[in-house]
């Protein structure tokens, strides 16, 4: 079954501070992993994809294949990357977490 | 140039009306979806459309009917609209639908509010 688990509902860091969203991930074959981002009143966009293995806005995300996990990070937190974090599995159609929501204070 | 837009952005209807609402994307994708955001934040998938073609029916009541007319639009109707219908509905695209370059990209959303 394809299944994306991301068990922390709301998560709160100050500014500078590290953070790190996690996403668990089920998938029998070799997955392709996304980070969606939705900023307040603004439309869901892609933050990060694993197969780029880029960095966005201070970004990073690893798959570990061995704990099935795909945990989004940024050493420093900025308040403006206060938004909701989707994890999504995008083998046969966009399979979505059931979001993050990071606040991050000043 | 909006990549995929969907109209109206906010819908308030009442109990019982039939509504549609309409997303059309101009990135030449091929697959085309529906995902439903409830109060709790949480995207489920309710439909996909590869050129044209129904893909991935999730449970979702009969009073649910995508429409394609072509492979860049793909329509919501709602019949016998109920309160529980309230939430945000998303439209994305992307460009092939198994593998490869799955990226998806999404309209702004559709806020219903059924009373």
């Amino acid at each position: 079954a394809q299944r994306v688990t991301q068990p922390e509902k709301l998560l709160s860091v100050f500014k500078g501070a590290p953070v790190e969203l996690k996403c668990n991930y089920s998938y029998s074959g070799s997955p392709e992993l996304f980070w969606y981002v939705q900023y307040s009143r603004q439309r869901l966009q892609l933050l990060l994809r694993h197969i780029s293995r880029e960095s966005i806005k201070g970004f990073t995300a690893d798959l570990n294949k061995g704990e099935t996990s795909f945990h989004l990070k940024k050493p420093f937190a900025q308040e403006e990357d206060s938004a909701m974090y989707y994890c999504a599995l995008g083998n046969n159609d966009m399979r979505f977490g059931a979001g993050t929501r990071l606040t991050v204070k000043p | 140039d909006t990549a995929v837009s969907q109209t109206p952005k906010y819908l308030v209807t009442q109990m019982g009306n039939d509504k549609s609402i309409k997303c059309e994307q101009n990135l030449g994708h091929d697959t085309m979806y529906w995902y439903k955001q409830d109060s709790k934040k949480f995207l489920k998938i309710m439909f996909s459309y590869n050129n044209k073609e129904l893909i991935i029916n999730e449970t979702v009541p009969n009073r649910f009917s995508p429409k394609s007319p072509d492979k860049a639009h793909l329509n919501l109707h709602i019949n016998s609209l109920e309160l529980g219908d309230s939430a945000v509905y998303f439209c994305a695209s992307s460009l092939g639908a198994f593998g490869g370059d799955t990226e998806a990209f999404f309209g702004q959303g559709t806020r219903l509010t059924v009373v």
